[in-house]
């Protein structure tokens, strides 16, 4: 079966500072891999896309960058974190060549002080 | 185009009696609809899904939703709450575009639902 990994589980960070969140996907080749950010009492918000190793798309202009070195590997980077990058940070994956049915992973807390 | 409407922000109930969370849908093409769930601090589970297949889909958990085509709603319902039922409900859309992109994909702002005792 397949399974999802995030880490870390909860971050702090001072502003200024860089970032690097790791996701990864266990049971499945060739997945479409995704960034979201969920803000406090807002919605999900798509931030990166990936359908294959140092293909990313990008959803929203940011301080945010992604890059996807192994085939089921996905990190989400900043070199200098800004106060509203704060939230709970989301990776999901989804069978190659479809958008349909996304699975999530148990996400990163970010908090940036 | 596609967009999502959940029409509850906040839903409460008593532990025992039903549950109805209220989704609303617009979409171009044949849409494929999903219903899941956040625990606080925890990642999306997937409750159900529909893919154009029976109207009425059953999930884990004892939850069910029922597709209407006629009044675009997919609305999420369980017979009797649970306390472990308390958490962030998201109903999604997806719209099957052509090419392999993530924009196929149009959540909705979650319905709360708190379970009281």
């Amino acid at each position: 079966s397949q399974t999802i990994h995030q880490w870390p589980a909860t971050l702090v960070q001072p502003v200024g500072s860089p970032l690097s969140l790791e996701c990864t996907v266990e049971g499945t080749s060739n997945p479409n891999l995704y960034w979201y950010r969920q803000a406090a009492g807002r919605g999900l918000q798509l931030l990166f896309y990936s359908v294959g190793i140092g293909q990313i798309s990008s959803e929203v202009p940011q301080n945010l960058s992604a890059s996807r070195p192994q085939d089921r590997q996905f990190i989400l980077s900043s070199k200098k974190l800004l106060l509203s990058d704060s939230g709970f940070y989301l990776c999901a994956w989804s069978v190659y060549g479809t958008t349909d049915t996304q699975y999530f992973g148990p996400g990163t807390r970010l908090t940036v002080l | 185009a596609q967009s999502v409407t959940q029409l509850d922000s906040h839903v409460s109930v008593s532990e025992g009696t039903p549950v109805l969370l209220r989704c609303n849908y617009s979409s171009s093409y044949s849409p494929s609809l999903f219903w899941y769930v956040q625990h606080p601090n925890k990642g999306l589970q997937l409750l159900l899904k529909y893919t154009s297949a029976a109207t009425l889909v059953k999930g884990i958990n004892g939850f069910e939703a029922e597709f209407k085509k006629s009044e675009t709603s997919f609305h999420l319902t369980k017979p009797s709450a649970h306390m472990s039922d308390a958490a962030e409900y998201f109903c999604v859309v997806s719209d099957r575009p052509a090419g392999g992109g993530a924009d196929g994909l149009t959540f909705g702002k979650g319905t709360h639902l708190i379970i009281q005792p």
